[in-house]
């Protein structure tokens, strides 16, 4: 499995957008990248998925340059409420295997 | 969206004893299901891969005989520590794998069941 690359922690402050990149040099053809957000002492929560260029929901967009070796997972306007571990995580799917967590992100955001 | 449960939410239990941890998806059927463990201020990491009617697959360094999973139907998924110690408290997370369709496969997860053993 592709091994993913994160900063450790990030600041931010309400009304901001907080975009949190994931380095995967060794991401395989086959591979998704999926973002989870993790409250304390709560299971992980699906954010995003894609496989390349943009995808975007009604909380975030993922950005995936043409090389796929990493991610941008963007988050518009935070609040609060936003202060969580988001993790990145490269895998296939499809295939059906486990996802294997990194360190993750720790996001606080302030006001 | 697809739900999934895990039954207790923390559990507080004596060391020698065992202790059973359910995890059911409630709207949906899954084959595949992954426990997790976490420690305070740690990543998840994964403990086995549990195939529904089949033996669980377990990482390396998981006591295959310490930590019982059983598969039996396609909604539940049980992990049974056994003979549980203080070092065996922890965050423990189940998941199950739900495919919407086929362009998207997503994992959901539990709220994850906090155990001290004392």
């Amino acid at each position: 499995l592709a091994k993913t690359t994160q900063p450790i922690s990030m600041d931010s402050y309400e009304g901001q957008e907080v975009n949190i990149t994931c380095s995967h040099n060794n991401i395989a053809t086959n591979d998704y990248i999926t973002w989870y957000q993790q409250f304390p002492s709560q299971g992980p929560r699906f954010i995003i998925q894609g496989y390349k260029t943009k995808v975007t929901n009604e909380v975030a967009s993922l950005f995936i340059p043409a090389d796929r070796k990493s991610s941008t997972l963007s988050l518009p306007r935070v609040s609060l409420s936003d202060t969580a571990v988001y993790y990145c995580l490269v895998g296939d799917p499809p295939a059906g295997t486990a996802l294997i967590f990194g360190k993750g992100t720790t996001l606080s955001v302030s006001s | 969206g697809a739900v999934v449960s895990q039954h207790p939410s923390w559990v507080i239990c004596k060391s020698g004893t065992s202790v059973k941890i359910e995890c059911r998806s409630l709207d949906f059927q899954a084959t595949t299901m992954f426990w997790y463990r976490q420690f305070p201020k740690q990543s998840l990491m994964l403990m086995a891969t549990s195939n529904e009617g089949s033996k669980a697959t377990y990482e390396q360094g998981v006591e295959k005989d310490k930590f019982l999973i059983n598969h039996a139907s396609l909604t539940l998924s049980t992990l049974t520590v056994t003979s549980a110690h203080p070092e065996d408290s922890s965050f423990y997370i189940c998941s199950a794998r739900a495919v919407r369709d086929s362009l998207s496969y997503e994992q959901y997860f539990g709220p994850g069941t906090r155990l001290t053993v004392t």
